[in-house]
Parts: structure tokens; sequence; C-alpha cells
């Protein structure tokens, strides 16, 4: 079973901040957060990703909570593009299987 | 530039027929590569882990007799889906990952089993 739980579905205006939650209550110690996203028909791009302490680059920002329960996927300027499924997953090493959730499904709306 | 290329991207078959989709590492020599169905506004789902070398390993309720997977090289995952059925039309994505990086994924192929 996935080990992340996100909401189904959220709405963001173009032009401003998309903020997507995630829980991961049972995460341990080792394991990282990682956030993925697919376009329609393609296969799931690489966000970003972190274990501890907050990330950006140049799509987005991850913010984990300091209990590490938690975290969200910022995007600063949402736009059409955007509009997509992310996904919040967690794992320990590049061995490690990877089980994906339902994710999140994102519209940016005009 | 891309991390992994998977190929076809989109196949036609018979019923009964047999498919081999391709998934290969561009950027590193990969151990391990990951197989992955996805059913029309369904999440993914994972069927199978390909170790480079040995068998693969496959999910619960996966036949590995019907989705042959083959590993040979540290670039190249094969997966074959033989005697092909309408039901088994769906989106197939490999992914790898080196260790200490992100999995990366392919493009995906869309089999369509008439």
């Amino acid at each position: 079973d996935a080990k992340t739980t996100q909401p189904t579905s959220m709405d963001c205006a173009e032009g401003r901040a998309a903020n997507l939650p995630c829980n991961h209550s049972t995460i341990s110690g080792n394991e990282y957060v990682y956030w993925y996203r697919q376009i329609h028909s393609q296969g799931p791009q690489y966000i970003i990703h972190g274990l501890k302490n907050n990330e950006t680059n140049e799509m987005a920002s991850l913010i984990i909570t300091e209990d590490r329960k938690s975290s969200t996927l910022i995007l600063p300027h949402a736009t059409l593009r955007d509009t997509a499924v992310y996904y919040c997953i967690v794992r320990w090493a590049s061995y490690d299987k990877v089980i994906f959730g339902p994710g999140t499904s994102l519209s940016v709306i005009p | 530039g891309a991390v992994v290329s998977q190929h076809p991207s989109w196949v036609i078959c018979k019923s009964g027929t047999s498919v081999k989709i391709e998934c290969r590492s561009l950027d590193f020599q990969a151990t391990t590569m990951f197989w992955y169905r996805q059913f029309p506004k369904q999440s993914l789902m994972l069927m199978a882990t390909s170790n480079e070398g040995s068998k693969a390993t496959y999910e619960q309720g996966v036949e590995k007799d019907k989705f042959l997977i083959n590993h040979a090289s540290l670039t190249l995952s094969t997966l074959t889906v033989t005697s092909a059925h309408p039901e088994d039309s769906s989106f197939y994505i490999c992914s790898v990952g080196a260790i200490g990086s992100p999995l990366h994924f392919g493009n995906g192929t869309r089999l369509t089993v008439t």
C-alpha cells in the first residue's frame, strides 16, 4: 500500500501559488519524500525530493514539517502547463520499489 | 535530456500475439528497473522489479508467464506481453534509478490489443 495520503483534487488560479499537501505519518528516519507529476499520457516527471530540510529547485519548493509526518509541494506561480496529477511518495534507496497512491489532480484555472 | 528511453511509444496488436517493450537507461548503469501499468484514470500500478542478471520479482497478482521480463544488460530491460488480449490494453511505464538519485521514468508505451 502507498505510504502517503493526498487530497484527490485541487484547483489553483493561474499565476498564484499552488500548495499541495501530503501526509506520510509512518515515514521512517531514512526515507526520503519525493514528488512527481504526470501529465496526461506521459510518464511521471521528477519534481523534487527531500529528507528533513526544506528544498527548492527551479520547478518547486518542498516544505517538510519538523516531525516529517507531512510535507507540502509549492509551485510558486502556477501556469496552465502545471495541470497534472501530482504524486507524493516516500522511499529509502534507489532499489526500493515505489508504490504510487492516487495522487492529487491539480487543475490550474485561467 | 532524457534519462530513460522507452520504445515503442505506442503499439497496436492483434489478440493472441506477443508484444515486446524496451526500456533503456541512457545515463547510468541500472541494476534495477521497475515496470508499471496504468489503466485510464487510475494511478500507476507496480508490476515487477527487473534485476540485471537474475529473475524479476513480480508483484502479487501479476502473471509472470504472461509478462516476461528480461534484464540482460545494465542498460536494457524488456517487457514482453505474451498472448495479448484486449484486457491487457494499457499504458506500460518503466523506471530506473541510480544510487543517490531519484527514479526516472520512461514516456510510456500505449498498448492496444484488438
